[in-house]
């Protein structure tokens, strides 16, 4: 168990390119969850998988942003014609069925993406 | 919707001394999750501690310890002893209990900020 991998850790990107994410949760965990961190804020929940399917998206997602993850295992956030405001750290988290073990949800150290 | 506040953005300790972090949430559930999460500068996010709240009792975790007070939907941690190594951005969050689609979620408080002074 190597606990939750993201990659890349860091990316700048020109406003208008599009970037793809990548998040490799706990193998036996069948839920992935995505969240947006600003500078200097809580992280704000984004969207979340069980196994393959994504259950729940926040309003936040906005028609530019497409999350995936086929076969259940790994994960990709997607934004496309990347605007400033996209500038943030991006978490990925996954949890067992119930979530609520005794170490909560385990996070990845994050993608910080920076638009320019 | 379900809203979690921390009124202090940054808080300062003596190594050694004790701190106690203030956190506020908003819910109409009845049974709910509550948790302190660390992140240290740059690096993943840890769990600290979590308390359910059908429990009265409060939850300690070695050096850490909560405040737990339902009625009014108070959720302080109180770290002990405190180490340089507890110099890190801190983190209250909220989340419904059971296994349903919407409920799972974690909603977190806008941060405190914890300086450790040797």
């Amino acid at each position: 168990d190597t606990g939750v991998s993201q990659n890349p850790r860091h990316k700048i990107t020109k406003r208008g390119q599009n970037v793809t994410f990548r998040c490799d949760p706990i193998s036996e965990h069948n839920r992935l969850y995505w969240y947006r961190q600003t500078l200097g804020q809580g992280p704000e929940f984004l969207t979340y998988f069980q196994n393959e399917a994504q259950l729940e998206k926040s309003r936040l997602l906005s028609d530019r942003f497409s999350a995936e993850r086929p076969k259940g295992s790994f994960s990709t956030l997607e934004i496309q014609r990347t605007e400033q405001g996209d500038s943030a750290m991006y978490l990925c988290a996954s949890s067992g069925i119930w979530g609520d073990s005794r170490y909560g949800y385990t996070f990845g150290s994050g993608t910080r993406l920076t638009v320019v | 919707a379900q809203t979690v506040t921390q009124s202090q953005p940054e808080m300062s300790v003596q190594e050694a001394e004790t701190v106690t972090l203030s956190c506020t949430y908003d819910t109409s559930e009845s049974d709910y999750y509550l948790f302190w999460y660390k992140q240290p500068p740059s690096r993943q996010m840890i769990l600290v501690i979590r308390q359910e709240a059908y429990k009265q009792q409060n939850a300690t975790e070695n050096r850490f310890s909560v405040n737990f007070q339902k009625a009014a939907k108070s959720f302080s941690l109180k770290i002990s002893d405190s180490q340089l190594g507890d110099a890190a951005m801190y983190f209250c969050a909220y989340r419904r209990a059971g296994a349903k689609a919407a409920g799972n979620k974690l909603t977190f408080g806008g941060g405190t900020r914890v300086l450790v002074k040797p």
